[in-house]
């Protein structure tokens, strides 16, 4: 069965420091892995998405991912985190095949950022 | 453009009523999702609509779940006899085609509290 976990419930990080947020997979074949952001009160907005190539992939407001196979991780980074980056962050994993499109999400993993 | 909208935005009903959530997708996207998110389930799947294809109905809970989408476009999920733990927020996504390297796109939810 395909999962998704994200390992954090919260993580806490200084504004200006880097920031990683974890997550890693289970699903036969090859992954479609996508993060999503989710604000107070609001729906999901999407972040990035590793489909094939490049196992870095870059997305919005200087979020990026790096996709490892071997170690099934799809970790989200930012080299300089914002107060405005605290939100809650989703992965979410699609597979290959069968007849629907549907996210497996993880879930969710909160974000403070502290001046 | 305009993104996926939904409403209400709110609803509170009595336990045992019937209640219809309303999604509007994104002009042009032929697939239509719906998610539910609860603090203690997380974000799960409900159902998938593809164009003319059947349904994917395999989140679905119970049968006192149902969706339909008329013209392709517009969709409307039923609650039929809601039970406290419908309680929720209902999450609509769309997205330009059903292959498994399109982007869902959400909608802001509408937040559903069954008294």
């Amino acid at each position: 069965a395909q999962s998704v976990a994200q390992p954090e419930d919260q993580v806490n990080v200084a504004e200006g420091n880097p920031l990683t947020v974890k997550c890693t997979y289970s699903v036969s074949g090859n992954p479609y892995l996508f993060w999503y952001v989710q604000y107070p009160n609001r729906g999901l907005q999407f972040l990035l998405k590793y489909i094939t190539g490049d196992n870095l992939v870059k997305g919005s407001y200087g979020f990026e991912a790096e996709f490892n196979k071997s170690q099934t991780s799809f970790h989200l980074k930012k080299p300089s985190a914002l107060v405005s980056d605290s939100a809650l962050y989703f992965c979410a994993v699609r597979r290959p095949g069968g007849n629907t499109g549907k996210l497996i999400f993880g879930q969710g993993t909160t974000l403070q950022v502290k001046p | 453009g305009a993104g996926v909208s939904q409403s209400p935005s709110n609803k509170v009903t009595e336990k045992g009523k019937d209640v219809e959530l309303r999604c509007d997708p994104i002009s042009g996207h032929t697939a239509l999702y719906w998610y539910r998110q609860s603090l203690g389930q997380g974000l799960e799947f409900l159902i998938y609509f593809q164009g003319n294809s059947a349904p994917d109905k395999s989140g679905l809970p119970s049968d006192r779940f149902s969706a339909e989408r008329t013209g392709g476009s517009v969709s409307t999920l039923t609650i039929q006899r809601t039970q406290q733990e419908d309680s929720a927020v209902y999450l609509c996504a769309s997205s330009s085609g059903g292959g498994y390297q399109e982007t869902q796109y959400f909608g802001p939810g509408t937040r559903l509290l069954v008294l």
